[in-house]
């Protein structure tokens, strides 16, 4: 059983520029969620996906959208990228069918715009 | 709206000592699940202990304990007998077992274990 991996670790990109943040679920895992987490802060929900559909969104504007593969696996796009958006962004998948399930994160992907 | 709460920044024990982390949430939905999490200085965030809302006991999960007071809306976690290996951030969070399932952290505790 794998875990759930993201790619790329680092990422530094120019601001007004796009990005795409890449995410491997969990094997078995339907349901995967996106967070930002800012230096010092906790974890902010982007948004979730689940059997390819949004199940959800936090307080992000348009520019952040998603895609869920027939595999489970996700992508997450900025547009328009703003200094702002310097943060570690995080993946996690879970079986939605279990509510008690905790979500299990990979590692994350530290983005610097410049 | 969900919201936790971790009123401390920073906490330092002594290894081999216990220490307790803090945790409130104000919610007004009566089915809940709380977590809590370690992030250690490599990023990813490792699952520690879960209580559900309706859970009459206590979760305890080896050295992790959850001292949960539902009327004071409090989940704190208990680390017994720290390791140097404790040492890392510590976030609390919340989901509704309805709706949106999605997270709601706090915003974490830093956890310092001195030899």
């Amino acid at each position: 059983e794998t875990g759930v991996t993201q790619s790329p670790t680092h990422l530094i990109k120019t601001r007004g520029q796009q990005v795409t943040l890449r995410c491997s679920s969990q094997s078995g895992h339907n349901t995967v969620s996106w967070y930002q987490q800012a230096l010092g802060q906790g974890p902010q929900f982007i948004f979730q996906y689940y059997r390819e559909e949004e199940n959800g969104r936090g307080n992000f504007p348009p520019r952040f959208s998603g895609l869920q593969f027939p595999n489970y696996s996700s992508e997450l796009n900025v547009n328009a990228l703003e200094l702002d958006d310097s943060a570690l962004y995080l993946c996690a998948s879970s079986p939605a069918t279990d509510l008690n399930t905790e979500a299990f994160f990979g590692q994350g992907t530290r983005l610097t715009v410049v | 709206a969900q919201k936790i709460t971790q009123t401390q920044p920073g906490m330092f024990v002594q290894e081999k000592e216990a220490v307790t982390l803090d945790c409130t949430y104000d919610t007004s939905d009566p089915s809940y699940g709380l977590f809590w999490y370690k992030q250690p200085s490599s990023g990813e965030m490792i699952f520690l202990i879960y209580q559900g809302s309706y859970d009459q006991q206590n979760a305890t999960e080896g050295r992790y304990s959850l001292n949960f007071q539902k009327a004071r809306k409090s989940a704190n976690l208990v680390i017994s007998a720290s390791q140097l290996g404790d040492s890392a951030m510590y976030f609390c969070a919340m989901r509704y077992n309805t709706g949106r399932r999605a997270l709601t952290f706090g915003s974490g505790t830093r956890l310092q274990v001195q030899p």
